[in-house]
């Protein structure tokens, strides 16, 4: 079946550090990669994605490269800010699998001032 | 205007108790999902529906029954609620068109469930 795996947190950071999250994935067929965020206290919104190999989504300031190869899909950010600490999910959709979306564990980042 | 909405925002109940979760999409959709958020922040879709019509019903007790009166609406209806129950419960759209494996999710802000 499909997976995805991602880095533990909590991440902690100062503001304009770098981040990166880790993010691979096992997958039956050709899947879409996404990153959603979860801000606290509310529900998850897209960050960005892509949908076949080496694309790279981008959004925010946030990237991330699909790597067919690596089965990666690793979420960078070159100067973070306070207002990135949230919740990141890294997940796939892959059309063999009835198009549900597969998360990862989420990671916490926390920024700080 | 919330483009998901989904109420209660917080419910807290006794064991064994039957509650409902509602949640309405404006945004024109197609499909809709239920996520259950656990403790530790995993999340796994429970249901999707695609105009009304059940599409993924993953390996969820018989307790919890999705109900769509039409596709703007995907309620939620647990019955003899249990201990491990307690979750956030994240509603979700999507335009369930073209290509439903790319399509983007809108979630809910979710509803903090504690069974007592």
């Amino acid at each position: 079946g499909n997976s995805v795996t991602q880095m533990e947190g909590p991440v902690t950071l100062s503001e304009e550090a770098f981040l990166t999250i880790n993010c691979t994935y096992t997958a039956t067929g050709y899947p879409s990669l996404f990153w959603y965020v979860q801000y606290p206290g509310e529900g998850l919104q897209l960050l960005l994605k892509a949908t076949k190999a080496d694309d790279k989504g981008s959004n925010k300031g946030f990237e991330a490269t699909y790597r067919k190869e690596t089965t990666s899909f690793h979420l960078e950010k070159g100067s973070v800010q306070v207002s990135d600490s949230a919740v990141y999910f890294c997940a796939l959709s892959d059309r063999a699998a009835g198009n549900k979306l597969t998360f990862g564990g989420g990671t916490r980042v926390l920024v700080k001032p | 205007d919330t483009a998901v909405s989904q109420t209660p925002k917080y419910l807290v109940t006794q064991m064994g108790n039957d509650k409902s979760i509602k949640c309405e999409q404006n945004l024109g959709h197609d499909t809709m999902y239920w996520y259950k958020q656990d403790s530790k922040k995993f999340l796994k879709i429970m249901f999707s529906y695609n105009n009304k019509e059940l599409i993924i019903n993953e390996t969820v007790p018989n307790r919890f029954s999705p109900k769509s009166p039409d596709k703007a609406h995907l309620n939620l209806h647990i019955n003899s609620l249990e201990l491990g129950d307690s979750a956030v419960y994240f509603c979700a759209s999507g335009t369930g068109r073209g290509a439903p494996h790319q399509e983007t999710q809108y979630f809910g802000p979710g509803t903090r469930l504690l069974v007592l």
